[in-house]
């Protein structure tokens, strides 16, 4: 089963603002809006950031963002701050027969 | 708020069934979807699949035939049941709420629970 695609990592300055990308097909990514991204911390659960594209869960600070264009979901997250960094996973609903939800590979995002 | 704990064996003997409890806390089981995902250690997320309230079940096909996930609503729990496991199987466990209309997006998770096929 493929997994959505995603950079294996990414980089930024405090302050700064960064984009991750996760690229599917039009059987998942691009065919619903029920894409989420998940915040991991080493040795932690992962935590919920964004929901259905663009949709923030209550407590998320608003510097989190998503969208998505075609094939490719994206989270954007501004103001670099130190405890972002992190491995960030996106996933999406898929009407193929391999699941019904997929993940991406993950992004380990170094705040530098 | 509502909490998830996972228990279970941490060690598995290859060939043999993984068994996995998730006890939440702080809200009912009711009306929501609930379900486990797994992740190998330093490696990525897979959905095993989910149990609904209502008892309707939704596994991902490529683990299908071994899985089976249950519920217990007198106890605020579920379970997992993985059959036939190797060494594929060893990964940190983590049982998750998903969204109540959808099921597809899921918050909170569990504190995870390493579990290992080992003889």
């Amino acid at each position: 089963q493929s997994a959505l695609t995603q950079p294996a990592s990414v980089s930024g300055s405090p302050g700064q603002s960064i984009t991750i990308s996760c690229t599917g097909t039009s059987s998942d990514v691009g065919g619903y809006n029920y894409v989420s991204w998940y915040q991991q911390h080493p040795g932690k659960a992962p935590k919920l950031m964004i929901y259905e594209v663009s949709n923030r869960p209550s407590g998320v600070s608003n510097r989190f963002s998503g969208s998505k264009s075609g094939n490719t979901a994206s989270l954007t997250i501004s103001g670099l701050q130190v405890e972002d960094e992190a491995d960030y996973y996106c996933s999406s609903y898929t009407s193929s027969s391999t699941s019904q939800v997929l993940f991406g590979g993950g992004t380990k995002l170094t705040v530098l | 708020q509502v909490q998830l704990q996972e228990s279970g064996p941490g060690l598995v003997k290859p060939s043999e069934t993984l068994s996995l409890t998730c006890t939440v806390s702080g809200g009912s089981i009711s009306s929501y979807y609930w379900s486990w995902i797994r992740q190998p250690p330093g490696k990525g997320l897979e959905w095993i699949g989910y149990i609904h309230y209502s008892g309707d079940t939704v596994y991902n096909p490529s683990l299908k035939s071994r899985v089976t996930i249950s519920l217990d609503t007198s106890k605020n729990q579920f379970s997992l049941k993985l059959r036939s496991v190797t060494a594929a199987d060893t990964a940190i466990y983590y049982c998750a709420r998903g969204d109540s209309r959808t099921s597809l997006h899921f918050d909170p998770w569990g504190q995870g629970t390493l579990v290992t096929v080992s003889s």
